[in-house]
């Protein structure tokens, strides 16, 4: 069970589009469509943004996308905003045993 | 409305024990696999454990396997986490999650957490 590998920090400036990878390995994310993405603002719980790859929860904005290819799945968030800026971390299905592996989290600063 | 709430937290010594419980309501509890995540402070979320709608699959993760145990009883919308044999490493802020659902597994479980409770602080030291 290894944490899946996300960049430490991204940017962007305001009305740009920003990718965060996540790469795993062939046991989790290259095994499973099961990858979700989370906004967790300071002292906040986490918010579900995309779930099974690239499904959108009601109520989040389709600025947010989600892809992924062979081991490694990606966020994109477009026109980005003041209030994008958090931390994001993906997470994914691994098997019977292991339900979920997180990555280590990025965090995104809005120029 | 949709509510997930943590309790039982608290400050332990090295080597004992704590359970924590997490009380649902606003949804239907024994439709949906639940989940504990935990967060470290300053660090990232960690998946703990989870367990399914039935009790039928459950998994941990290696940092806690063999010390915790995961529960629900489904007659009171709750979920627990028996923790054993508590460690510094174990100190964060362990948060209760409710699993999306899916069906590409048998089991229903996706990995995929859409409510969150607040969470509740656990912290090991002597």
């Amino acid at each position: 069970q290894s944490a899946l590998t996300q960049p430490a920090s991204v940017s962007g400036s305001p009305g740009q589009s920003i990718t965060i990878s996540c790469t795993g390995t062939s046991s989790d994310v290259g095994s499973y469509n099961l990858v979700s993405w989370y906004q967790q603002h300071p002292g906040k719980a986490p918010k579900l943004m995309i779930y099974e790859v690239s499904k959108r929860p009601s109520g989040v904005s389709n600025r947010f996308s989600g892809s992924k290819s062979g081991n490694t799945a990606s966020l994109t968030i477009s026109g980005l905003q003041a209030e994008d800026e958090a931390d994001y971390y993906c997470c994914s299905y691994a098997g019977s045993s292991t339900l979920g592996v997180f990555g280590g989290g990025t965090k995104l600063t809005v120029l | 409305e949709v509510q997930l709430v943590e309790s039982g937290g608290g400050l332990v010594q090295p080597g004992r024990s704590l359970r924590l419980s997490c009380a649902a309501s606003g949804f239907t509890f024994d439709d949906y696999a639940m989940h504990w995540v935990r967060q470290a402070p300053g660090k990232g979320l960690e998946w703990v454990s989870g367990i399914s709608w039935n009790s039928g699959s459950i998994g941990y993760a290696d940092s806690v396997k063999g010390r915790f145990t995961i529960s629900r009883d489904n007659a009171k919308n709750s979920l627990y986490l028996q923790m054993n044999s508590l460690r510094a490493e174990d100190t964060a802020l362990y948060y209760c999650a409710k699993d999306i659902g899916t069906t590409v597994t048998t089991s229903h479980v996706s990995g995929a957490f859409d409510i969150w409770g607040q969470g509740t602080m656990v912290t090991v030291s002597s």
